[in-house]
């Protein structure tokens, strides 16, 4: 079985400001994980993905995702925030790719950007 | 090239009614998917379909059912509709990528289903 956990449902930060948000994941083999980002009344947009090649994931809009197996966790982050990034943002595990059976997701974390 | 387009947007039933939510795909996709999202729950998996005429169950299945006839499509019924199906239904592809590293999913723009 898989899990995800996403510390924080709701998460504020000042424009500027670093972001970080938390994801911890269970899974007996290894995993595939996922950060999407969801913005009101839209379905979900992939942020990145973690398939093995390399621990420092990099995605679009300037956030990044490093993998730590031995804390079990792929926390997302960006260096300054901006008004644009305040969104819904859900951390995903699989472990088969992500197609072929589905994502086991988070229950999300909603980003709120302080002006 | 639409992706996946998902049909109806909106739609209001009536306890005991049935309905369909349609789901298609342009990009040639072996992998569908439908989900659940509900406040404070994230995206929980229905059902899914690994290729035309192969389904199985995911994580909610009950009151569901789905059927892949063809590569582009992946309807999801409700045969009798019940207040704690309200809801907004995303339908997920993804394709088989090269050297068996799989794909993240595309997902469609939901159904915000109210069961009353």
């Amino acid at each position: 079985a898989q899990s995800v956990t996403q510390l924080g449902s709701h998460v504020s930060v000042s424009e500027g400001a670093l972001v970080l948000l938390r994801c911890n994941y269970s899974s007996s083999v290894p995993p595939y994980l996922f950060w999407y980002v969801q913005y009101p009344n839209q379905g979900l947009q992939l942020l990145l993905k973690y398939t093995s090649a390399a621990t420092l994931v990099k995605g679009i809009n300037g956030f990044e995702a490093e993998f730590k197996k031995s804390e079990t966790s792929f926390h997302l982050t960006k260096p300054s925030a901006h008004m644009s990034d305040a969104a819904e943002y859900f951390c995903a595990v699989s472990h088969s790719g992500g197609g072929a059976d589905g994502l086991t997701f988070g229950k999300g974390t909603h980003l709120i950007i302080q002006p | 090239n639409a992706g996946v387009t998902q049909t109806p947007k909106f739609q209001v039933l009536k306890t005991g009614q049935s309905m369909t939510l349609q789901c298609a795909q342009d990009m040639n996709h072996e992998y569908m998917s439908w989900y659940r999202q509900d406040p404070g729950m994230g995206l929980r998996l229905i059902h899914y379909s690994v290729g035309a005429g192969i389904t199985d169950q995911g994580e909610v299945p009950n009151g569901y059912n789905v059927s892949r006839s063809t590569t582009e499509d992946f309807p999801l019924r409700l045969l009798s509709a019940a207040p704690s199906q309200t809801s907004v239904y995303f339908c997920a592809t993804s394709g088989r990528g090269l050297g068996h590293s799989n794909q993240p999913q595309h997902f469609g723009d939901g159904t915000r289903l109210s069961i009353l």
